[in-house]
């Protein structure tokens, strides 16, 4: 089985930096996805980690720790419609459903003037 | 413009009736996958189909079927609605397993 850990809510305010952390266990690990979803809206692809390291997308960057188990979401400049909940999701490939993905329960992120 | 589309929207459905929610994506993916989301718990996979003609189990897969006749459209059916199936679903798809997957607007479900 697998178990995600995100923290449940963030504030920051507008224009600073935020950083979402998401910690994982898993036999399988074959890669780490971060997905942004505002409120009544479906879940939008942002980025993918399969090595460690940072990768950079702008006003995003994601970091990934395979040993230690963590990956990051770094927002940077933060704008009021980053206001979203950003979930974590981990593909296994030991579990039945092969490469399937298993979300985190998300954080929910408000962005305050 | 290409997608995936859902439908209905929203549904409001008395306990022991049959609902299928539909889903149909013009990407041409091979990957289909049904999510329900619940507050507190997250996405959780219903069912999936990595290419047309072959489907499996997700997390939790009781009480729903799905079938997957060909590449465009991935059904689900609840076959006599209970109301902890009460949540919004979630249809997404990808071009294989395992890569990025795009996701449809859901549908929102409450069973009475």
């Amino acid at each position: 089985g697998q178990n995600i850990d995100q923290p449940t809510e963030m504030t920051a305010t507008e224009g600073a930096i935020v950083q979402i952390n998401c910690t994982y266990q898993t036999s399988g690990f074959n890669g780490l996805f971060w997905y942004q979803q505002h409120a009544g809206e479906a879940p939008t692809f942002l980025s993918y980690n399969v090595l460690d390291g940072l990768e950079e997308k702008g006003r995003f960057s994601s970091f990934l720790s395979r040993s230690k188990g963590y990956s990051y979401l770094l927002l940077k400049e933060l704008q009021m419609k980053d206001s979203a909940s950003y979930l974590c999701a981990v593909r296994d490939l030991s579990n039945n459903a092969g490469n399937m993905l298993t979300f985190g329960g998300g954080t929910r992120l408000m962005v305050k003037p | 413009i290409a997608g995936i589309t859902q439908a209905p929207t929203s549904q409001i459905l008395a306990a022991g009736r049959r609902m299928t929610l539909r889903c149909t994506q013009d990407m041409r993916h091979n990957a289909m996958y049904w999510y329900r989301q619940d507050l507190g718990l997250g996405l959780r996979l219903i069912h999936y189909s990595n290419t047309a003609g072959t489907t499996g189990k997700g997390e939790v897969p009781d009480g729903y079927s799905v079938s997957r006749a060909n590449t465009d459209d991935f059904p689900l059916t609840l076959a006599s609605a209970v109301p902890s199936q009460t949540s919004v679903y979630f249809c997404a798809s990808s071009s294989t397993a395992g890569q990025p997957q795009h996701f449809g607007d859901g549908t929102r479900l409450s069973i009475l």
